[in-house]
């Protein structure tokens, strides 16, 4: 049973607008989460992460939310560029869960286009 | 410069003859894993290693093999590979930060089994 969700295959999104990208996730041992970008040819690059002890996360244009109680968590991209269009993964983690302490669940991505 | 590298970027072989996927970080750390990539399944993890000679399964371990002698690098193997093991296939290295692993991936080895 996939345990992290993005259900949400793509998102087009103009230029200068904002972009929001949503995960859910099913399991309440999780306690950190990631999203991840990933550009064609090119491996996952790091994107923003937040504790489960947060709801809110700031980085630049980036903003990650998490409600816990209703297990969903969203990137917001404000303002979108065309440059942000890629691939974005969001992924959990259960940190204090035994030998793969840090093993990171990743949902199938949603494809982020933004035209200009 | 730090980075995570995959030899070969590219590989078509046929069913049964066995290959190796090396990988190597020059970050230092102690937790790498491999990932594979398919459309509509996003990434999963084949194997983990959280130090020198500690290895563990992921969820799709079946068909291949790893080993860590070296904490550098972490080669994946497939012994017999079959038309399934057709994928995009991630190494990556983690920085632990206390609370959560954030993980480097390398740039992918694009492999089709014939």
């Amino acid at each position: 049973d996939q345990q992290v969700k993005q259900n949400s295959p793509s998102l087009s999104v103009q230029e200068g607008r904002i972009s929001i990208l949503n995960c859910d996730y099913t399991n309440s041992m999780f306690d950190y989460f990631l999203w991840y970008k990933k550009y064609p040819a090119e491996g996952p690059t790091f994107l923003i992460s937040i504790s489960s002890i947060k709801d809110k996360n700031e980085d630049g244009r980036f903003t990650v939310f998490l409600n816990k109680s209703a297990k969903h968590l969203s990137l917001h991209i404000v303002p979108s560029q065309p440059g942000d269009s890629a691939v974005y993964f969001c992924a959990a983690s259960r940190t204090s869960y035994g030998g793969s302490q840090g093993n990171l669940i990743f949902g199938k991505g949603t494809k982020l286009s933004v035209k200009p | 410069e730090a980075q995570v590298t995959q030899n070969p970027r590219y590989l078509i072989t046929v069913t049964g003859k066995k290959l190796t996927v090396t990988c190597s970080q020059n970050m230092n750390h102690e937790y790498m894993s491999w990932y594979r990539q398919d459309p509509g399944l996003g990434l999963r993890q084949i194997y983990y290693s959280m130090n020198v000679e500690v290895t563990d399964k992921g969820d799709v371990p079946e068909g291949y093999k790893v080993s860590r002698k070296e904490k550098r690098n972490f080669p994946l193997i497939l012994e017999s590979p079959s038309p399934n093991q057709t994928s995009l296939y991630f190494c990556a290295s983690s920085l632990w930060r206390g609370s959560y692993n954030e993980q480097f991936f390398g740039p992918g080895t694009r492999l089709t089994v014939l």
